[in-house]
């Protein structure tokens, strides 16, 4: 079936340092990977998401990678701040359609 | 723009009850989506709606359903309710359907007793 794993599920860093969450997918028809950020007593938020044509995304501090080869996708985060303390959460759109999530990655910025 | 709008915020069910859950969705998005988020399961795909036809269900039990209306506001049933339907319930709203771009309301905190 189709499943996504992701690593680590906890990270802690210093503020001004990077971040980096791993995931790896099963459903090698996927096509649709976003990158979701949910803060405590809200609902997640997509930050960022790529499509499998695509090897590379930056949105400002933020960037996916792919390697469809691989069926791993990454997201990092630079120059980290205290607001990027949240829980993420990768995804990916697989032959059904429907979004597979990860387990989440605890994030936590150390001022 | 306002935001996807859920209700109620939290509920509190004993064992058997039936719930109803409220969606909606940003204006002029057609798609909703309901996902339940618990700890140990993560965040689990329900339904999808679009132009009021369910589009794609995940594997849940029958207990488990929804509809849409013509506004694209949703709602979704569970009946009978167990101790482990406890959960966060989220809804989420998008333009098109397939599950891109999803904006998600903040959940209503169901607690089954």
């Amino acid at each position: 079936g189709e499943n996504v794993e992701q690593h680590p599920s906890t990270l802690s860093v210093q503020e001004g340092d990077s971040a980096v969450i791993k995931c790896t997918y099963s459903d090698s028809a996927s096509n649709y990977f976003p990158w979701y950020k949910q803060e405590l007593g809200k609902g997640p938020q997509l930050i960022i998401d790529i499509r499998s044509n695509v090897g590379e995304k930056k949105d400002q501090r933020i960037a996916v990678t792919l390697n469809k080869t691989a069926k791993h996708f990454s997201l990092h985060i630079t120059e980290t701040q205290p607001e990027d303390s949240a829980v993420y959460f990768c995804a990916a759109r697989g032959s059904s359609y429907k979004l597979i999530f990860g387990s989440g990655t605890r994030l936590l910025v150390r001022p | 723009k306002a935001g996807v709008t859920q209700t109620p915020r939290y509920l509190i069910k004993t064992r058997g009850q039936q719930v109803t859950l409220s969606c909606s969705p940003i204006s002029g998005h057609r798609s909703v989506s309901w996902y339940q988020q618990t700890p140990g399961q993560g965040l689990q795909f329900l339904f999808e709606y679009f132009s009021e036809t369910q589009r794609n269900k995940g594997n849940f039990p029958g207990r488990f359903s929804g509809r849409q209306f013509s506004n694209s506001r949703s709602e979704m049933n569970v009946s009978t309710l167990e101790l482990g339907d406890s959960a966060l319930y989220l809804c989420a709203s998008s333009l098109g359907q397939g599950s891109e771009k999803l904006f998600f309301g903040s959940g209503t905190q169901l607690s089954v007793l």
